[in-house]
Order: C-alpha cells, then structure tokens, then sequence
C-alpha cells in the first residue's frame, strides 16, 4: 500500500492564482482531512469529510474549497492564492471507527505565496 | 468543545537524559488519546495511544499512561538519543458532535545533543 500521498511536494504561487493540491489514499479511509502547520500554530483543521459525497469545514476554511467524489481522493483548491496561505499542508486520513481512528498523514506539501 | 494542551518548547535535553512532555485535555465524552511524532521534513505518524482510563500506551520506550482523574496523557522516555529530536502532537479523539475528527494539540519540540 502506498498509503496517503500528496503532490505536488512544493509549489510556489503568485497571488491571485489558483491550484489544487492532491490527496490520494489506498487503504479505503472513511475519513479524509486537510491540515495546514504554521510555526507556533501547530495543526489547524481546514476542512474535512466523513466519506464520499459528505464534506465539512473545520477551524479555517475560509480561501479554501474541497470535494469528495470518490473514497479514495480529496482534493484541496485555493481559489486565489494569498500570501497568508504560506503554510505547509497536510493531508490525513482514517477509518470511521472511532476510538480507533488512527491517522494517517501524507508526507505534505510546502506551499509559498509570493 | 474538546481542547488539548501541551508544554511549550522546544525541549533540551543531553542523551540519555529522562524526557517528560506534559498533555492535559478537555472533553465531553471518553476519548481516545494518542501522541504522534513528526520528524524534520515529515508527516506525522502515530507513536502511542490509549482507548481507555488506566491503560497505558508505550512503543519505541516511549510510554503515556491515560489518567482520567487528572485529564492529562503524559509522555515519557527513560533515555532519550539523538535520533528523537522531532516534534511531539498529543491529540484526543471523541464522538464530539457524532464525528471522529481528532483534536491535536500545538505540538512539542524536542531537541537532543549528543
């Protein structure tokens, strides 16, 4: 199994542009997340679903958007790129089942917006 | 709404000094807790968990034991090396609102010299 990937591995923007960066996992997670890491913040929960068709926003949604047409992939869009969305980006997933629900992380994206 | 907090860092420690980060939380229900580890460049991936009051959860001679009495999930080593130097995530994982969607902590990091 692969497990979570993520591409591109870096990417650099200019404002006002627009990407999606890439989510795929193998190992049939009902649930799919997106975090974004800055120094000091720790993890923040952009947004998320429970399983295909179903997404949610979590704690900093805003310039963001998602869509779950298949289990296996999320994507994640920035529709204007903006210089506060410098970040490094984390995919995760897990299955449904509660108190068990390891994550799995991808290995992340570094995105900088000039 | 669930929160977790660590000890700031970063940790300094020599080789085979004792580690201890600190983890307390608050939750509505009976959470699962876990402690991830993410090394410099990496994702995150899971170090240890607990599903319930009194157990213990332990890999790598890293052990937390969840105490419910004083809500807190602390994270030891005996002798720690070089090659832990990472940042440590606590996170609790609860039925809030009916989804799993874990609750991580800022993050911890630690340093070891030689």
């Amino acid at each position: 199994n692969a497990g979570v990937t993520q591409t591109p591995k870096f990417q650099v923007l200019k404002t006002g542009q627009s990407m999606t960066l890439q989510c795929a996992q193998d190992m049939n997670h009902e649930y799919m997340s997106w975090y974004r890491q800055d120094p000091g913040m720790g993890l923040r929960l952009i947004h998320y679903s429970v399983g295909a068709g179903i997404t949610d926003q979590g704690e900093v949604p805003n310039g963001y958007n998602v869509s779950r047409s298949t289990t296996e992939d999320f994507p994640l869009r920035l529709l204007s790129a903006a210089p506060s969305q410098t970040s490094v980006y984390f995919c995760a997933s897990s299955y449904r089942s509660g108190a068990y629900n390891e994550q799995f992380f991808g290995p992340g994206t570094r995105l900088t917006v000039l | 709404g669930n929160s977790v907090t660590q000890m700031e860092g970063p940790v300094t420690l020599s080789e085979e000094a004792f580690l201890t980060i600190n983890c307390t939380y608050t939750a509505t229900g009976y959470p699962s807790l876990f402690w991830y580890v993410q090394y410099p460049g990496e994702g995150l991936q899971l170090l240890l968990k607990a599903t319930k009051a009194d157990d213990k959860g332990s890999n790598k001679g890293f052990e937390a034991t969840y105490r419910k009495e004083t809500t807190s999930f602390h994270l030891e080593k005996g002798s720690v090396q070089v090659s832990d130097s990472a940042v440590y995530f606590c996170a609790l994982s609860d039925a809030n609102g009916g989804s799993y969607i874990p609750t991580f902590g800022r993050g911890t990091s630690l340093i070891v010299h030689p």
